[in-house]
């Protein structure tokens, strides 16, 4: 188990500009969730995956962002035509729904995204 | 609308110097408390997770509880290597995603 891996750990790009990141989860974890935090704010929830299906958006998934689990192991999270207020930490995380109590989501390292 | 919030925003310490972090929620039917710790420029680590009003848990320096309104990090003799932002959540929305405090930005201090 070596947890939870992004990729790439830092990405600059130009306005405008297309961007992917990647996010492996923990192997034996069916649920994946991505989120975004900006400086001094906690993380916030942009989208959720059991297994390949996504099942749930966050209002801040405008119509440039798209995130894919095509056969529920990694995902990818694209960002189209990227402004600058897109630029933040983009976290990914993992879990294992647990019997009866709410499962644990664990962390990847996150992709620090800077838009110019 | 059901919330979180962290006192204080930050904390500066010295070595030694036991202090308490509070996370307090409006949220009704919590579905279970999680504290983690933030290095900078990391993802958060996973410290506690709480399900019930009087529970503790304890890890090191650290000691987690929670009453019916609020939860407390106590740190006890912290050390400058628990300098970090800790981070409460609880569980938000149909599917389980977290919903999280601002964060307390502690500074321990040799």
């Amino acid at each position: 188990d070596t947890g939870v891996s992004q990729d790439p750990r830092h990405k600059i790009t130009k306005r405008g500009q297309n961007v992917t990141f990647r996010c492996d989860p923990i192997s034996e974890h069916n649920r994946l969730y991505w989120y975004r935090q900006t400086l001094g704010q906690g993380p916030e929830f942009l989208t959720y995956f059991q297994n390949e299906a996504q099942l749930e958006k966050s209002r801040l998934l405008s119509d440039r962002f798209s995130a894919e689990r095509p056969k529920g192991s990694f995902s990818t999270l694209e960002i189209q035509r990227t402004e600058q207020g897109d630029s933040a930490m983009y976290l990914c995380a993992s879990s294992w729904p647990g019997q009866g109590a709410q499962e644990t989501q664990y962390f990847g390292p996150g992709t620090r995204l800077l838009v110019l | 609308e059901d919330q979180v919030t962290q006192s204080p925003e930050a904390l500066r310490l010295q070595e030694g110097e036991s202090s308490s972090l509070n996370c307090s929620y409006t949220v009704s039917g919590l579905r279970g408390l999680f504290w983690y710790r933030q290095d900078p420029g990391k993802g958060p680590e996973f410290l506690f997770t709480l399900y019930s009003a009087g529970e503790e848990k304890e890890k090191e320096r650290l000691k987690a509880t929670l009453t019916k309104k609020e939860s407390f990090l106590h740190i006890t003799a912290p050390k400058p290597e628990d300098s970090a932002t800790y981070l409460c959540a609880y569980y938000g929305g149909s599917q389980g995603n977290l919903i999280f405090g601002k964060g307390t930005k502690l500074s321990v201090k040799p």
